[in-house]
């Protein structure tokens, strides 16, 4: 079984660009998250989505994060502009069902994003 | 404050030799807990799974204990070997169907 996919692996880009990332999550699984992880520390959930619907999105910062997931498979994260304190790994995770945090969530390998 | 607290923060233990690792959370009311592996430039996988009446969990040379009376999980890595050098994370699910993420404990296993 494919686990999630995440391309690309690192980006570097200057305060104030844009960056889009982008998830395919395993075949089938109905929910996925974006995490955002700061070096030492644990992943923070940015949003999640069951199907194509956003069930939870209360810790993105949307006046510069913005995610979709139009067709209930793959997702694209995006950050416009870009600051400094957004460098970090983003973490794609899927899970099977629409049980939330109940399920065991199966994570990519990340985007490690530095911003100059 | 954050719900979940893990320690030490970091260790660095010879090859063979066994350790353990503290996960310490306030989540309430709490639903279940997981250890998740993290190794250098991946994404977490998960090692164990507990409910509130279990109180242990093997996985190979991976044991997890959790005492939901005191709120503490333990992770206990049994002849250590270099390819335990990672980050285990304790992950802590409540009744707002949220998940809390410690920050790890950053293993580094030498020979």
């Amino acid at each position: 079984e494919a686990g999630v996919a995440q391309s690309p692996r690192y980006k570097i880009i200057e305060k104030r660009q844009s960056v889009a990332f982008w998830c395919n999550p395993i075949s089938g699984h109905a929910t996925l998250y974006w995490y955002q992880q700061i070096l030492g520390q644990g992943p923070k959930l940015l949003i999640q989505f069951q199907n194509n619907g956003v069930v939870d999105d209360s810790q993105l910062p949307k006046d510069r994060f913005s995610a979709e997931r139009l067709k209930g498979v793959d997702s694209t994260l995006k950050i416009q502009p870009a600051k400094l304190e957004d460098s970090a790994v983003y973490l794609c995770a899927s899970s099977e069902g629409l049980a939330g945090p109940q399920e065991t969530q199966y994570f990519g390998p990340g985007t490690r994003l530095l911003v100059l | 404050k954050n719900q979940v607290e893990q320690s030490p923060q970091s260790l660095i233990i010879l090859e063979g030799k066994n350790c353990t690792l503290q996960c310490n959370y306030t989540v309430s009311p709490f639903s279940n807990l997981r250890w998740y592996k993290q190794d250098t430039g991946r994404g977490p996988v998960s090692l164990t799974i507990m409910t509130f009446s279990e109180n242990t969990k093997s996985n190979g040379r991976y044991t997890a204990t959790l005492d939901a009376d005191t709120k503490q999980s333990s992770l206990h890595i049994t002849a250590s070997q270099l390819s335990d050098s990672a980050s285990y994370i304790c992950v802590v699910s409540g009744g707002n169907n949220r998940l809390a993420f410690g920050k790890g404990n950053q293993v580094v296993v030498i020979p």
